[in-house]
C-alpha cells in the first residue's frame, strides 16, 4: 500500500508552546488528508478534513484556532497544535486518499504521540 | 463525535482459537473498512468491503458486509500470537463531500496466548 509519513513521532512541549505536525504522501499525491486524535484506550475520533488548496473542514466541538490545519500542496499537510495544554496530550494520526479516487481507502501515518508538561 | 458499536470489547484466547467480532451502526454505510492497530501506531488496513452481502478474505481474516448494509463482522481463524492489537471497524457513508469521512468503531482489543 501507499506511505504515509507523520513527524515528528513523538513530541514533549511546555505548556503554552504551540507544536506543528506534519503528514506527508510519499509515493502518491493526496487531495483529501484527514486528522485524528487518540486518547488512551480510546478509538480514532475525527478531528478534521484538509482538502488541498481550501480551508479544512472541522468537527463538531473541536476548535479551529487551536488546531491549525494547512494544506498547502498534494503531498502535505500540517496540524499545530496552538497554545498547547496538558489536556492536549494525545496521540494525533493523520491518514491520506490518492487524489481523482473514489476508492475509500485511505493510508494512516503511523502517529503523533504529543506531551504537554 | 459518532461512533460505530463494535463488540466485544476484548477478547483473551489461546492461540490457535478463531476469531468473530462485529460492528453495528443505526445508519447505513456504503462501505466498511476493518484496520488493525498495534500500540504506538497508526491503523492498518485489513479488509475492505463495498457491497452489501459481500464476503472478503485476506489471508486467515474473512469479513462480511451485512445485507442490510447497518453491520459488518471479521472473523480470524486459527489465530497467531502476532494477531495481538487492536481491531476497529470503520464505516464511511459515501463518496463525495462531507459523506467522505470514515466513523470508526470502539475497538476489540485481542490478546492471544501462546
Amino acid at each position: 500500500g501507499a506511505v504515509v509519513s507523520q513527524h515528528p513521532s513523538w513530541v514533549i512541549c511546555k505548556s503554552g508552546t504551540s507544536v506543528k505536525i506534519e503528514c506527508r504522501s510519499l509515493d502518491f499525491q493526496a487531495t483529501t488528508m484527514f486528522w485524528y486524535r487518540q486518547f488512551p484506550k480510546q478509538s480514532l475520533m475525527l478531528m478534521a478534513t484538509s482538502n488541498e488548496g481550501s480551508k479544512a473542514t472541522y468537527e463538531q466541538g473541536v476548535e479551529k484556532d487551536k488546531f491549525l490545519i494547512n494544506h498547502a500542496s498534494l503531498t502535505l499537510s500540517t496540524l499545530t497544535v496552538t497554545s498547547a495544554h496538558p489536556e492536549d496530550s494525545s496521540f494525533y494520526i493523520c491518514s491520506a486518499r490518492a487524489f481523482g479516487s473514489l476508492n475509500t481507502e485511505a493510508f494512516f501515518g503511523q502517529g503523533t504521540r504529543l506531551t504537554v508538561v | 463525535g459518532q461512533q460505530l458499536n463494535q463488540s466485544p470489547q476484548s477478547m483473551f484466547i489461546q492461540e490457535g482459537e478463531d476469531v468473530s467480532m462485529n460492528c453495528t451502526s443505526s445508519s447505513i454505510f456504503n462501505t466498511w473498512l476493518w484496520y488493525k492497530q498495534d500500540p504506538g501506531e497508526g491503523p492498518v488496513l485489513l479488509i475492505a468491503l463495498y457491497k452489501a452481502g459481500e464476503l472478503t478474505s485476506n489471508g486467515r481474516l474473512t469479513a462480511q458486509f451485512g445485507i442490510t448494509r447497518k453491520d459488518s463482522f471479521l472473523n480470524i481463524s486459527a489465530s497467531i500470537p502476532s494477531d495481538v492489537g487492536i481491531y476497529f471497524c470503520a464505516g464511511q457513508l459515501g463518496y463525495g463531500g462531507a459523506t467522505n469521512k470514515l466513523i470508526f468503531g470502539t475497538g476489540t482489543l485481542l490478546a492471544v496466548q501462546p
